[in-house]
């Protein structure tokens, strides 16, 4: 079993702060995703990072992918109440022959106030 | 592109009765799918894996006879809880890949399941 540790489990800033939040692995992905999911509905994905070292930015949101290709980051610059939401990491893990695995970690709860 | 449905988006049963949800791909051809279930503010634990024209895979402690999958198509995929019971209230979410890339996962909106 493949296990993605992801941190902060819950946080809560004020709107205009910055954070990041982190997702590790003894494991090499094959590839990484996040994901950022709201109350009743299913994850919507952000950004799949597959080369290490590689850095993706989508407006206030940094992604990076380690340069071993076990950990991730996710920075959020300013953060704004519309922000709010679970983020989940995920990984593909390389099965047998080109099967791959998908593993969440375990969420991180953002609440941004206004 | 690559969206997912899935149907019903809730739905509340009595205890012993047997519900399907369906996922659907709408505008791709998925030869896998995965079921998800996911307890309120956790995250998504998978329980197995869909594939079209054979058996699903199912995780570690999770009961097959209870949680039938049938994937007849590459655009559907069911999942029936059987004899339902309050413990199997959750959050039920699909997801497909793709043909082209066996990375990225899509998912569908969820299904509130309650049972009383």
């Amino acid at each position: 079993t493949q296990l993605l540790e992801q941190s902060p489990q819950f946080l809560s800033i004020q709107e205009g702060e910055n954070l990041t939040v982190y997702c590790n692995s003894s494991s090499v992905f094959s590839s990484l995703q996040w994901y950022r999911q709201e109350p009743g509905e299913g994850p919507v994905l952000l950004v799949t990072v597959v080369t290490g070292g590689e850095v993706k930015k989508l407006k206030r949101l940094t992604f990076q992918f380690g340069d071993a290709r076990k950990d991730s980051s996710l920075h959020i610059t300013a953060a704004q109440p519309g922000d709010t939401g679970l983020y989940l990491c995920a990984g593909n893990f390389f099965l047998s022959g080109s099967a791959r695995q998908l593993t969440f970690g375990s969420g991180t709860q953002l609440t941004v106030l206004p | 592109g690559a969206v997912v449905s899935q149907h019903p988006s809730w739905v509340i049963c009595k205890s012993g009765t047997s519900v399907k949800i369906e996922c659907r791909s709408l505008d791709f051809q998925a030869t896998t799918m995965f079921w998800y279930r996911q307890f309120p503010k956790q995250s998504l634990m998978l329980m197995a894996t869909s594939n079209e024209g054979s058996k699903a895979t199912y995780e570690q402690g999770v009961e097959k006879d209870k949680f039938l999958i049938n994937h007849a198509s590459l655009t559907l995929s069911t999942l029936t809880v059987t004899s339902a019971h309050p413990e199997d209230s959750s959050f039920y979410i699909c997801s497909a890949r793709t043909l082209s890339n066996t990375d990225t996962q899509y998912f569908g909106p969820g299904t509130r399941l309650t049972v009383l």
